[in-house]
């Protein structure tokens, strides 16, 4: 099975701008998270879809929104784009498996905002 | 809410040495815990996961041990190669409600082994 894919891998954009990422999950996979990385924050998550509904939310302005479409494949956007947001932003997709939320991860897309 | 608190790094040790990176957590109820593994310009990769109490996961020759009574999931490695240098990161998950899809991680520990 192919894993989780995300593109583009790497992003420069200027502040004030928007960005759009794109994340296809693993086949069979109807969930999809999102999370940021970055140096002084660790691992935050930002969201997750399920069958095209956000079923739960991290604690990030509304700039950063998402969304799911019907084969799963997934999107985040970013608008009014901050210095702050440089990151890398991880997808990971899962299958509820017996007893634990096991995800797998993307690659990462790392973006730049200057 | 969720936290999960890893030991402070990084770690530098030499092959062959024994690896141990501490785990803590807070949760309420039982979640699941994972030891997730990230190379560098890569993604997360699973490392192994334990579902319950007393469970062991292993991988690789890692293994940790799910200690409810002590909220902890220690990782550890008999015998640790060049290959292992990476950043390790304990991870939680809650079940259901609010936590849908929704993985807490520590801080993460740098791990670096010299040949």
């Amino acid at each position: 099975k192919a894993g989780v894919t995300q593109t583009p891998r790497y992003l420069i954009k200027t502040r004030g701008q928007q960005v759009t990422l794109s994340c296809s999950p693993i086949s069979g996979h109807r969930s999809v998270s999102w999370y940021q990385q970055t140096p002084g924050q660790g691992l935050q998550f930002l969201f997750e879809y399920f069958s095209e509904t956000q079923r739960n939310k991290g604690n990030f302005p509304g700039r950063f929104s998402g969304r799911q479409f019907s084969n799963s494949r997934s999107e985040m956007n970013v608008s009014t784009l901050e210095l702050g947001d440089s990151a890398l932003y991880l997808c990971a997709s899962s299958v509820l498996e017996a007893g634990g939320y096991e995800q797998y991860f993307g690659p990462g897309t790392r973006l730049t905002v200057t | 809410g969720d936290s999960v608190t890893q030991m402070e790094g990084p770690v530098t040790l030499s092959e062959e040495a024994f690896l141990t990176i501490n785990c803590t957590y807070t949760a309420t109820g039982y979640p699941s815990l994972f030891w997730y593994v990230q190379y560098p310009g890569e993604g997360l990769q699973l490392l192994l996961k334990a579902t319950k109490a007393d469970d062991k996961g292993s991988n690789k020759g890692f293994e940790a041990t799910y200690r409810k009574e002590t909220t902890s999931f220690h990782l550890e490695k008999g015998s640790v190669q060049v290959s292992d240098s990476a950043v390790y990161f304990c991870a939680l998950s809650s079940a259901g409600g609010t936590s849908y899809g929704k993985l807490t991680f520590g801080q993460g520990t740098i791990l670096t082994v010299h040949p």
